[in-house]
């Protein structure tokens, strides 16, 4: 089926540097997300993203938090600058349709552990 | 209160036997749900899903239920196979931008 690549699979980061976290969508997709998972809890919505622009985002999308996708290339979450309780597993997720009854394709993770 | 919650954390169950899985949500807007199911080492990629407005659905060996009442709904897996064991996770939207996931059940299916 369609695949969703995350890159890199793991990221080790000191407290208050900046790290972007990288995901190609499915070529045809049109719609981007970013959702996070802290080790045995659900996975958490941040934010989504179409036409270059953030269209909905929760509380735990933090001012430190930054996403785009320059040119059709990779969607990316940016932090800056990271704190511990950023630490956590980030899912990238697309889908052709908006709204939420949409079947989203998930990457397999970028595990950031910020130390 | 847009919480879902799912139970157990962890089943075992053994080859050829039934599995159920079961979520409960309070908030009465959700509409839709899904279950996405997850193997080590990639993403959670969607199973199965049912609209509010349906009480079962049915896709092979996987089976959802919704109650509407009781805000609860589960997954039946018919002649559970090794093949199956992965995580779980329901999930549920009222049609905005993000889903509200559960928990997730670890499934384990021994042969």
């Amino acid at each position: 089926g369609p695949k969703v690549l995350q890159i890199p699979s793991h990221q080790i980061i000191d407290m208050g540097q900046m790290v972007t976290l990288n995901c190609d969508p499915v070529s045809n997709h049109l719609y981007f997300y970013w959702y996070k998972q802290i080790l045995g809890q659900q996975m958490e919505f941040l934010v989504n993203f179409y036409n270059g622009k953030v269209m909905e985002k929760s509380k735990l999308f933090k001012d430190q938090f930054s996403v785009e996708r320059p040119d059709g290339s990779y969607f990316t979450l940016k932090i800056q600058p990271t704190a511990l309780e950023d630490s956590a597993v980030y899912f990238c997720a697309s889908s052709q349709a908006g709204g939420g009854q949409n079947t989203l394709y998930f990457g397999a993770g970028t595990r950031l552990s910020v130390l | 209160q847009q919480q879902v919650r799912q139970s157990p954390q962890s089943l075992t169950v053994w080859e050829g036997g039934t599995t159920v899985l079961t979520c409960s949500y309070e908030d009465s807007t959700f509409n839709y749900f899904p279950w996405y199911q997850q193997f080590p080492g990639e993403g959670p990629a969607l199973l199965i899903s049912i609209l509010s407005v349906s009480d079962k659905k049915e896709d092979g060996r996987f089976t959802t239920f919704f109650n509407k009442r009781e805000k609860k709904l589960s997954l039946h897996i018919i002649d559970s196979q090794p093949g199956d064991s992965a995580t779980y996770f329901c999930a549920a939207s009222s049609g905005s931008w993000q889903l509200i996931f559960g928990s997730g059940t670890q499934l384990t299916v021994m042969p």
